[in-house]
């Protein structure tokens, strides 16, 4: 059973990059089988999706964070992180990593296994 | 890019009754990449139902997942006490991944 957790600060400032890993364990992230993703949640709001990263190093993002966004991954720590540049207040959320099925050319498993997820505050 | 809107907002029901939960999609999309999610207060999402049909492990057969096209529908047949949550339709394609903003299940 694959086990995500993340780690970071809970507090960054305005205009300075947020900065999170997720250590994933019961799984490997240089194995295929999984997108490894970034999910977050506004306070009291619904899931957005940031983007993942597959373990041929291939990464997707959200088009509308595309610009400030970069996942990568350390195979030797099996681990993938989460960069956002330039942030504000409305990037303050609950940052989820999670697992996601590989998808075939006529279905999508889901996202199976979530982190527990990790609230970020951006304030001065 | 797809929008996914869910109805009601909130839904009130009581135990024992049926719940039914509806995920229309700005333009039609494969019924394989649709999934739902429940998540309880201060919890991850889980994933119920994926394309659009097939339970996820562990899943109770209360729930069930239909629809095609740009309607889809989550179904509960008989709220249990633990069902009570916010739950996310969800779509794959293939530049975003987008997400409904939730139908609350609430006790009557």
């Amino acid at each position: 059973q694959v086990q995500l957790q993340e780690s970071g600060p809970g507090l960054v400032k305005p205009s300075q990059t947020l900065s999170l890993i997720c250590t994933v364990s019961g799984g490997s992230i240089s194995s295929g089988g999984y997108y490894w993703s970034w999910i977050r949640q506004h306070p009291g709001k619904g899931l957005e999706w940031i983007g993942y990263i597959y373990y041929s190093g291939s990464t997707y993002y959200n088009p509308s964070l595309k610009s400030r966004v970069t996942i990568s991954a350390d195979t030797s720590k099996n681990q993938f992180s989460l960069k956002l540049s330039s942030v504000t207040a409305a990037d303050t959320a609950v940052y989820y990593c999670a697992a996601a099925g590989y998808c075939s050319s006529t279905s999508c498993p889901g996202i199976d296994y979530w982190g527990q997820g990790t609230l970020v505050t951006v304030s001065s | 890019e797809i929008v996914l809107t869910q109805s009601p907002g909130t839904l009130s029901l009581s135990p024992g009754e049926r719940a039914t939960l509806s995920c229309r999609a700005s333009q039609s999309v494969s019924s394989g990449y649709l999934a739902w999610y429940q998540q309880k207060p201060g919890q991850a999402p889980r994933l119920l139902i994926y394309g659009a049909s097939s339970r996820a492990t562990g899943i109770p057969d209360r729930f069930s997942g239909s629809g095609s096209g740009t309607g889809f529908t989550l179904t509960i047949s008989r709220l249990e006490p633990e069902d009570f949550a916010v739950y996310y339709c969800q779509h794959y394609g293939s530049l975003t991944w987008t997400f409904g903003q939730g139908t609350k299940v609430e006790i009557k």
